[in-house]
Formats: C-alpha cells, sequence, structure tokens
C-alpha cells in the first residue's frame, strides 16, 4: 500500500463546478499537508498548507484535513479554464521535510 | 534568479551513457530536494542536502544515482551507465531550511534513455 492514495482522474468539468480532490494516507505521523498544482511541463507550485485539522480557505481554494480519517482535500469553487492542470497533494515527512506525493490529478475544467 | 532553474531542460541519451543534470536553487536557499516524476511511479523523493552534505540519501534508486552541492548552491544529479527505466523527468525544489516547508520547484529535466 502506497503511502498516500489519489485518484488520478482524469476529472473533466464544466467552468464554474465546484471540484473536490481527495487523498487518504495511511501514516498518522504526517503532520503538514500540501496541495501542489503543476501545469504541463513546469515544475509543481504550491497552492495551500495546512497544519491541523480542519479547513483554510485561500480564495477560491479551501484545503480540509481530517486527521482522524487520515484524509485530505481541496475544494475548487467557480472553476477556471486556467485551474486545469494536475493537482498533487503532498505530505511532509520527517526531519528533513522531504515530501511524499500522491499521485497527482489530473483536471480539465471546460468553457 | 528569481526562481530554480534547472539544465538542460531537456536531455536524450543512449543507454549506457552517463548524464549530469544541474539545478541552481534560490539564492540563499540552504536546503535542496531532487525528485522524480516518472509516469508509472509519480513523483518521487531522491536526495535532500543541507549545505554542501546530503543527510538523506534514501531515495536513490541504485548505486549509479549520485549527486553533490558545491559552495552550498548549484547541485548536480549524475546517473552513470543511464537504463531505459531512468526515463523520467528530473526536479529540482530548494527551500530555506526551518521555514513553511514551502518547496519551490525548478522546471525539471525530461530525460529520454533510448
Amino acid at each position: 500500500q502506497k503511502e498516500v492514495e489519489q485518484d488520478p482522474g482524469p476529472l473533466s468539468v464544466p467552468e464554474g463546478a465546484i471540484v473536490s480532490l481527495n487523498c487518504t494516507y495511511s501514516n498518522s505521523a504526517f503532520q503538514y499537508f500540501m496541495w501542489y498544482r503543476q501545469y504541463s511541463r513546469k515544475g509543481p507550485e504550491l497552492l495551500m498548507y495546512t497544519y491541523s485539522s480542519g479547513n483554510k480557505e485561500d480564495g477560491r481554494f479551501t484545503a480540509q484535513v481530517d486527521k482522524s480519517s487520515k484524509y485530505i482535500s481541496l475544494f475548487i469553487r467557480d472553476s477556471q479554464p486556467s485551474d486545469s492542470a494536475t493537482y498533487l497533494c503532498a505530505l511532509v515527512s520527517g526531519g528533513y521535510n522531504k515530501l511524499i506525493f500522491g499521485a497527482g490529478t489530473r483536471l480539465a475544467v471546460h468553457p | 534568479g528569481a526562481g530554480v532553474s534547472q539544465s538542460p531542460s531537456n536531455k536524450v541519451t543512449e543507454k549506457g551513457k552517463d548524464v549530469e543534470l544541474r539545478c541552481d536553487p534560490i539564492s540563499g536557499h540552504t536546503a535542496l530536494y531532487w525528485y522524480r516524476q516518472s509516469l508509472g511511479q509519480g513523483l518521487e523523493f531522491l536526495i535532500y542536502f543541507q549545505g554542501n552534505s546530503a543527510p538523506d540519501k534514501s531515495g536513490l534508486p541504485s548505486d549509479r544515482f549520485s549527486a553533490e552541492r558545491t559552495g552550498g548552491s548549484v547541485s548536480t544529479l549524475t546517473i552513470q551507465r543511464t537504463q531505459q527505466e531512468d526515463s523520467a523527468v528530473y526536479l529540482c525544489a530548494s527551500t530555506l531550511a526551518g521555514t513553511s516547508n514551502e518547496q519551490f520547484f525548478g522546471p525539471g529535466t525530461r530525460l529520454t534513455v533510448l
């Protein structure tokens, strides 16, 4: 079993839809959780970073962590074609803060 | 420069050849990471540098892979006797150690081994 499981999609939605992206993880020792966005042929860029259980909002994006269920989510409201990318969840592991990534979910938002 | 840069952006090589991939981190970033992104395996950690030291090499897949960092800045990832399964995008990331854990990624080097 992988440490982090993420449905690779692809996910196709119409513009304006609410998108829900999810990951599950197996090790309860993980404390820090991140969502990265990666456009085609680019490096990942950090979208959201959370530490505790609960919700964190930034504009159209909301990150949700449920440590009791080992489940993290990213919600995108009013999705735009420019949101079309691969979304990767990442968990910070160990004292050297290396990132353990999910497989990434490919999202396409069509006009 | 403003961000992490990597060179070359693309590298095509023949099986059995050695390759060197370069990473220029953001100025002042003491921590540097190498990751590999491949279709079958996703994005995987390879090695971590703090300054010029590599306290975590646990992700290097074989002894054909090595990396060094000089002057606390530029890092080079070397793959000897390349194999077809080494084909992937090699990503470098840097950060200020002890801060918010945000790692800033470069655009990657796409390696194709024929």
